[in-house]
């Protein structure tokens, strides 16, 4: 079936980078966007940005620009999200989600916490 | 970036009971607005798209409407299962995109 698998749990300093994956199966991998959505702990949804499976295009919300990069392996079928100079701001549970043309993100993966603490 | 905004923030209600929620946008989007459905220590789950269409699976009590600037979610029957955090997300460009910031759906 249609499925986006997610690397493990992250603990992080603050200043460290980390990065975290997303295995695509089941469906023509490179024909879609991918996206990453974060959220932090009792708080609402916040889009990071996406990135064109088939590789190429990534494009980042503003507030993540300089810091956050998101590439993509074709051969593995997985999609990365590295993000840098970390702070405690950062700890959120990381969504990857499929982008299925104009009817929204329908498919999820199941989450990666990433925890920034000294 | 446009912001929407949801309302109320928490809804209180009973099993069986019709529960409305709106959705608004800073500016229009036309009819690119999706809700999710997100439960504890799970994955959002898409449940309407393009305003008013139903996800594949999703139960026929779920059914959204609006277009351009205000939106709706309506459950015509809550079900135990549908007391959840629920999310609008405007997608008239995906980059950005934005949520509201959540309704709470509890029980009463």
């Amino acid at each position: 079936q249609v499925q986006l698998v997610q690397s493990g749990a992250e603990v992080k300093k603050p200043g460290a980078s980390v990065k975290i994956s997303c295995e695509a199966s089941g469906y023509t991998f490179i024909s879609y966007f991918l996206h990453w959505v974060r959220q932090a702990p009792g708080q609402g949804l916040e889009w990071v940005g996406t990135v064109k499976a088939g590789g190429g295009a990534a494009n980042y919300a503003q507030r993540f620009q300089g810091r956050v990069t998101m590439t993509s392996d074709t051969s593995a079928r997985t999609v990365f999200l590295d993000l840098n100079s970390l702070r405690s701001e950062d700890t959120a549970v990381y969504y990857c989600a499929r982008e299925n043309g104009g009817d929204g993100f329908d498919v999820w993966g199941q989450g990666t916490l990433v925890t920034v603490s000294s | 970036e446009i912001q929407m905004t949801q309302s109320p923030s928490t809804l209180s209600a009973s099993v069986g009971d019709r529960v409305t929620i709106t959705c608004r946008a800073s500016q229009s989007i036309s009819r690119w607005l999706a809700w999710y459905q997100q439960r504890p220590g799970k994955a959002p789950k898409l449940l309407i798209y393009k305003a008013s269409s139903l996800q594949s699976g999703v139960p026929l009590r779920f059914s959204g409407s609006g277009s351009g600037t205000e939106f709706t979610l309506t459950i015509s029957s809550l079900q135990p299962g549908d007391f959840a955090v629920y999310y609008c997300q405007q997608y008239n460009s995906y980059s950005p995109t934005t949520f509201g910031q959540g309704t709470r759906v509890e029980i009463k």
